[in-house]
């Protein structure tokens, strides 16, 4: 199975500043449809995970802009542009190239 | 609106088994895939299952293989997990997943094994 490895693990921010979760895969997510499938995940305290970003860089309905994601091939990133006491949380990615899917360890992001 | 309802969970001893059901509306279920993500308390997401839609092909994490069989009644918008063997480490909240890539989450069921 695609080992996903996210770092760091826990992520202390200043609230208005910026902030970057890697993640990375133990193979390519490049699906033979030639669609990378990685997702990125909030998972706010005491809720359900809600989808933030899927096929790399696509941000869902109602996610605010300032979150982004970018990358290729195994290595991929989250970047929140001005971090906003809402964001604190689990982020987590998954591939959903290969089953079967995997998710990273997750990165808890919190206000400094 | 697109609902995900998680029934069935529960404490269960050491080796029971256990069926849970997702009820969905608000969306075409037919045609969905639908997928099972559990998180063990305090800990991180770990994808368990999935089915696709009409021709309901199976996946599971290897963890799960042999003893999870996810199945779904389209006739009914229901989902289906059945857990046999159950094991102490199969205690976490089960979500129910809208589609393969997880845009719509279910609130969860909490199944906890313990003697």
């Amino acid at each position: 199975e695609v080992v996903m490895t996210q770092s760091p693990l826990s992520l202390p921010v200043t609230l208005g500043q910026p902030a970057s979760i890697s993640c990375r895969s133990s193979q390519s997510l490049v699906h033979s449809d030639g669609n990378t499938y990685l997702i990125w995940f909030q998972q706010r305290p005491g809720q359900s995970p809600r989808r933030l970003i899927h096929k790399v860089s696509k941000r869902d309905s109602g996610v605010p802009d300032r979150f982004s994601g970018s990358g290729s091939g195994t290595d991929f990133t989250l970047k929140i542009s001005r971090v906003e006491a809402e964001d604190v949380g689990v982020y987590y990615c998954m591939q959903g190239t290969h089953w079967p899917y995997t998710f990273g360890q997750g990165t808890k992001l919190e206000i400094k | 609106e697109l609902q995900l309802l998680e029934s069935g969970g529960g404490l269960v001893k050491p080796g029971g088994s256990l069926r849970l059901s997702c009820a969905a509306s608000g969306f075409t279920f037919s045609v969905n895939a639908m997928t099972w993500v559990r998180q063990a308390p305090g800990k991180g997401l770990e994808w368990v299952s999935a089915i696709s839609g009409s021709v309901s092909n199976t996946y599971y994490a290897d963890s799960v293989k042999g003893r999870f069989t996810i199945s779904r009644d389209n006739s009914k918008d229901t989902l289906y997990l059945q857990i046999n063997n159950l094991r102490a480490e199969d205690t976490a909240v089960y979500y129910c997943v809208q589609g393969a890539h997880l845009p719509y989450w279910g609130q969860g069921t909490l199944v906890t094994v313990s003697s």
